[in-house]
Formats: structure tokens, sequence, C-alpha cells
């Protein structure tokens, strides 16, 4: 049973480019949720897709968008980078509920120069 | 305040020693907690998901929710090297959201 993968694993960028990451979710699961991960903190809740739509975002700027797929795979885009997007980009899957654990993929580490 | 608050260590133990890992948290609503455990260079591995008080054993692990004092923790029992990693405790917040809240985590190593 294939877990959440996620592509690619690392990724360097610079500053003002764009960047795409993506998540396919464990075999079941309907929804996809995106955190950012920065060195020494605990994952931080960027949006939740289920049904090809954003269901729920958190507190992060417009350049941070997101795509669901009619497979329930999932693209993260972020535009104009700063170096402060450098993180380790988690996307988890879930079915819809709030009583549904999430399991997450190893990741994109993000390094923007 | 932090919804969710973790001391981030470094906790250091010897191996076979009882490890307890706490978290607290601010609403009194929240009621669906989760603990992850994540190796470098790795993602968040859920170990162990409970609901509302009480405790909730999986082998050497057993998680424990306090809600009238809004505590959480996990207690490893046995503790071995491979034990050695971040330890996340998070909460889904109020209901029907899909957002998780995670505490800083805390760094444990388990020493041979």
């Amino acid at each position: 049973d294939a877990g959440v993968t996620q592509s690619p694993t690392h990724l360097i960028k610079t500053r003002g480019q764009q960047v795409t990451l993506r998540c396919s979710p464990k075999s079941g699961h309907d929804t996809v949720s995106w955190y950012q991960q920065a060195l020494g903190q605990g994952p931080q809740f960027i949006f939740q897709y289920y049904e090809e739509e954003e269901r729920q975002r958190g507190n992060f700027p417009d350049r941070f968008s997101g795509h669901q797929f009619p497979n329930y795979s999932s693209e993260l885009n972020v535009n104009a980078l700063l170096l402060g997007d450098s993180a380790l980009y988690l996307c988890a899957s879930s079915l819809l509920g709030s009583d549904q654990p999430q399991h997450f993929g190893d990741g994109t580490r993000l390094s923007i120069l | 305040q932090k919804e969710v608050e973790q001391d981030p260590g470094p906790l250091s133990v010897p191996e076979g020693a009882i490890v307890s890992l706490n978290c607290t948290y601010s609403n009194s609503a929240f009621q669906y907690f989760m603990w992850y455990r994540q190796y470098s260079r790795k993602g968040p591995e859920l170990l162990m998901y409970t609901y509302s008080s009480g405790n909730k054993e999986d082998g050497r692990f057993t998680a424990q929710v306090d809600k009238s004092s809004k505590y959480i923790s996990l207690f490893i029992r046995d503790s071995q090297p491979s034990d050695s990693a971040t330890y996340l405790c998070a909460t889904y917040g109020s209901s029907n959201t899909g957002k998780l809240i995670f505490g800083q985590g805390t760094t444990l190593q388990v020493k041979p």
C-alpha cells in the first residue's frame, strides 16, 4: 500500500522564481493538505483541497496557490520566491473530516538562494 | 499565546528509560489529538491518535489526554536508540476543520 509520495525531494531556486511541488495521496484518500515546516519548528498549515476545491486556507499570502486533480493528486505553486520561503514542504492526505488522521509524505526541501 | 506549546528539548535519556513528552493547548474545545514522530530528513509519521480525555496504548507507546488541565502526554516505555527523533504533538482545533495545529516538536535522543 503506497503511502503519500512527493516530488521532487529537493529543489534549489533563486529569489523571484516560481516553483511547483507535487503530491500523490495515500490510496483511498480524497483530501490533500499542504504544510510548510521551517527548521526547528512544527509544520504550519498552508491549505487543504477536497473535490478539486480549496476548502480551507492558513495564514499564507496569495503567492501560494494549489490545485487538486480528479485523481486526488495535488500541486503546490509558489510565485515570486523569497528567501524566507526556504523550508520543508509537506503534503498530507486523509479522508475528509476532522476526525480523520492525516498521513504525511517525506516532503520537498526547497532552498532559495 | 500559542495554541499548542511544546518544550523543544533536547531530551537525552539512557536506553531502557521511560520517556515522558508533553504539550499544553489553549482552547478547551479542542478534541482530537495526535502524536507524530519525525526522523531527520523525513516527514512526520503518525504514532497515536486520540479523541477527548483518557489513555490509549499501542505497544511501548501510551498517549494521555487531560482535558481538565489542557495537557497531552506521550509515554515511551523501554526506550530504544531507534526512538531518537523529533516528536510533534498536534490537534485539529475546532470542529469541521482540516487544519492541524502543531507544537514546536521535542527532540529526543536515546543513548545506548
